[in-house]
């Protein structure tokens, strides 16, 4: 069976870019959170969806959004990039309830110059 | 929110010694996991264990959830066990909490 896969590895950006991150949930999982990941702040919950619904929010400003399809892929978007968003971003899939271990991949790590 | 807790934050071991990291949280947790970030930022599934023992290998684990905690037992450790081991758990709802996490450095 595949594991969680996130696109692209790596990014470079500079301040008030916009970028898009992939991840493709382990086949058969129906929710896919997103975390970040930086030095200051450790690892914090960005968002989880679940059947193509945000089902919940972390503490994080509007620019950072994301969605689900109907194959239960997700995207991640970051707008008016700032160079506090520099961090690696894992992405995490489990079937669904909180009883339930996530399962996470390599991640992106984003750079902002 | 859940509060999670790591101690210690750092540990340094020559190989072949063992070591107990510990994980305390503040509420009841559905779901706890221990995980270890190599080098390379990849975060590696070591146990799901909201409560009881488990054991892979050199590795094992015990969460007492009834006492809010959880530990790690790494035995005869090798330099490959180097990176930072963190514990993570979720309430009723779906999202992980993490912990600061416990740097680990095993020296030949």
């Amino acid at each position: 069976k595949a594991g969680v896969t996130q696109t692209p590895r790596y990014l470079i950006k500079t301040r008030g870019q916009q970028v898009t991150l992939s991840c493709s949930p382990i086949s058969g999982h129906r929710s896919v959170s997103w975390y970040q990941q930086t030095p200051g702040q450790g690892l914090q919950f960005l968002f989880e969806y679940f059947s193509e619904t945000q089902r919940n929010k972390g503490n994080f400003p509007g620019r950072f959004s994301g969605r689900q399809f109907s194959n239960s892929r997700s995207e991640m978007n970051v707008s008016t990039l700032e160079l506090g968003d520099s961090a690696l971003y894992l992405c995490a899939s489990s079937p669904g309830n909180s009883h339930q271990p996530q399962h996470f991949g390599d991640g992106t790590r984003l750079s902002i110059l | 929110g859940i509060q999670v807790e790591q101690s210690p934050p750092d540990l340094i071991l020559q190989e072949g010694a063992n070591s107990t990291l510990r994980c305390n949280f503040s509420d009841s947790v559905n779901n706890l996991q221990w995980f270890h970030q190599n080098p390379w930022g990849q975060l590696i599934n070591l146990f799901y264990i909201p409560s009881g023992t488990k054991q892979n290998g050199r590795l094992s684990a015990t969460t007492v959830a009834t006492e809010r905690y959880s530990l790690l037992y790494i035995s005869s450790s090798q330099t490959t066990d180097s990176g930072v081991y963190f514990c993570a758990l979720t309430g009723t709802a779906s999202k992980l909490t993490f912990g600061t996490g416990t740097r680990l450095q095993v020296t030949l």
